[in-house]
This record gives C-alpha cells, sequence and structure tokens, in this order.
C-alpha cells in the first residue's frame, strides 16, 4: 500500500495561490491519486483526482510530474473559506482507502 | 438523493454500555466503511465493506463490530463502550473498491464516552 507524506500545516493569505505537495514514492502502476477537504465538523468531500500530467476542475489543479512519485494540490486564489484539512491519498485497486493526518490550511484576511 | 446519513449526531454513553451508530446510504453504492477520527488526527480506518454480507477490518477494529446484511445499510456497533473510544465516527460510501472511486461521506457522529 503506497504511503504518503504531506506538511502537517500551511499558511497563506487570501488572494494567494497554496500548492501542497504530497509524496508517494511506492505508488504502483495502477494508483490514482486523489485529493479531499475537510471543513470542521464535517465529512471530507472530494476534490480532484488524477493519474498523471495535470488534471484541473473549477477548485483546484493537480499536478503530478512523470515519475508519479509526488503530486502537488494548487488552490489559485485562496479565502478564509478555503481553511480546511487537505488530504493525499494514493489507492491501490482492491484495498482500502487510507487517510492519513492531511494538511491543515489555515487562510487569513 | 439524500446521499449518506448517520444517526444519531451527538451520543454520550458511560464506560461498558453498548449502542449502534447507524449509516444508510441511497446512491445504490456496493462500498461503504466506517473512519475514526480524533483530536488532531486524521481518519483511521475501523471496518469496511465490498458488498452485502462481505465485510473485513480496517487499521482500528478492535472493540467494533458491522454487519452488512443489506447495500444500503452499514452500522457500526460498540459492544462495550471505553473512553479510548471517544471520538467523531464518520461512514462514507462509493461505487467501487479502489482509489479511483469518489468516496461520500457523512456527517457524522460525535461520541462521548464517561
Amino acid at each position: 500500500l503506497a504511503k504518503t507524506t504531506q506538511p502537517i500545516s500551511m499558511d497563506s493569505y487570501e488572494g494567494q495561490e497554496v500548492n501542497i505537495t504530497c509524496s508517494h514514492n511506492n505508488i504502483a502502476t495502477n494508483d490514482y491519486i486523489t485529493w479531499y477537504q475537510q471543513f470542521p465538523s464535517q465529512g471530507p468531500r472530494f476534490i480532484i483526482q488524477g493519474y498523471k500530467t495535470k488534471v484541473t476542475n473549477e477548485v483546484a489543479s493537480l499536478f503530478i510530474p512523470a515519475d508519479r512519485k509526488s503530486s502537488t494540490l494548487s488552490l489559485p486564489r485562496v479565502s478564509l473559506s478555503d481553511t480546511a484539512v487537505y488530504y493525499c491519498l494514493v489507492g491501490d485497486k482492491g484495498t482500502a482507502l487510507i487517510f492519513g493526518k492531511g494538511t491543515t490550511l489555515s487562510v487569513s484576511s | 438523493n439524500a446521499g449518506v446519513t448517520q444517526t444519531p449526531k451527538f451520543q454520550v454513553l458511560k464506560t461498558g454500555q453498548s449502542m449502534t451508530l447507524q449509516c444508510a446510504q441511497d446512491m445504490n453504492h456496493e462500498y461503504m466503511s466506517w473512519y475514526r477520527q480524533d483530536p488532531g488526527m486524521g481518519l483511521r480506518l475501523i471496518h469496511y465493506s465490498v458488498g452485502a454480507g462481505i465485510t473485513d477490518q480496517g487499521e482500528v477494529p478492535n472493540g467494533y463490530n458491522v454487519s452488512r446484511s443489506t447495500t444500503e445499510d452499514f452500522p457500526l456497533r460498540l459492544l462495550s463502550a471505553a473512553p479510548s473510544q471517544t471520538s467523531v465516527y464518520f461512514c462514507a460510501s462509493s461505487s467501487g473498491f479502489s482509489g479511483y472511486y469518489e468516496q461520500y461521506f457523512g456527517p457524522g457522529t460525535r461520541l462521548t464516552v464517561t
């Protein structure tokens, strides 16, 4: 099962771009990289998923280099409402998803 | 669709009491799971199910039982509550059993054991 490593916390200001990098050196060929967001007192919710290169949706972008040993979640122009915990997960086919401690992002005005 | 629902939202138990946390989903998902989240910690997988009649242990299964008699429901039972089980419990479901499938989480049950 691929293990992920991401920073425990990050601070930012409103309007800045935030990049959260996740390391997954043992990623397997069939693994997808998925990011979840969790607000206080709520369950996590899916943000974005990718396999390689770049994926963009209305919330974020996900950059994955060719070796897939890391990935970067990019949040453009964050606001106070982006304050949350962000989890990077790497899923083996046929096994349960394991969440780590995630990255706590604090956005200030 | 209601998505994933959990009851109760809050519960206080005394040590040694038993109770069942309810989880239901209306998306016809085969895969369901239970997580617990302690303050400052991430989510830890307790038990999961890949379909009706099939369950398996996660990272922290001790002290918890599960069963899956229908696709919709996946209750979590605490047989003899302990203070160490004070936590927030989240139920999740998805259409497949791998990292490819988006997981949908319920609102959580906040449990306190005194």
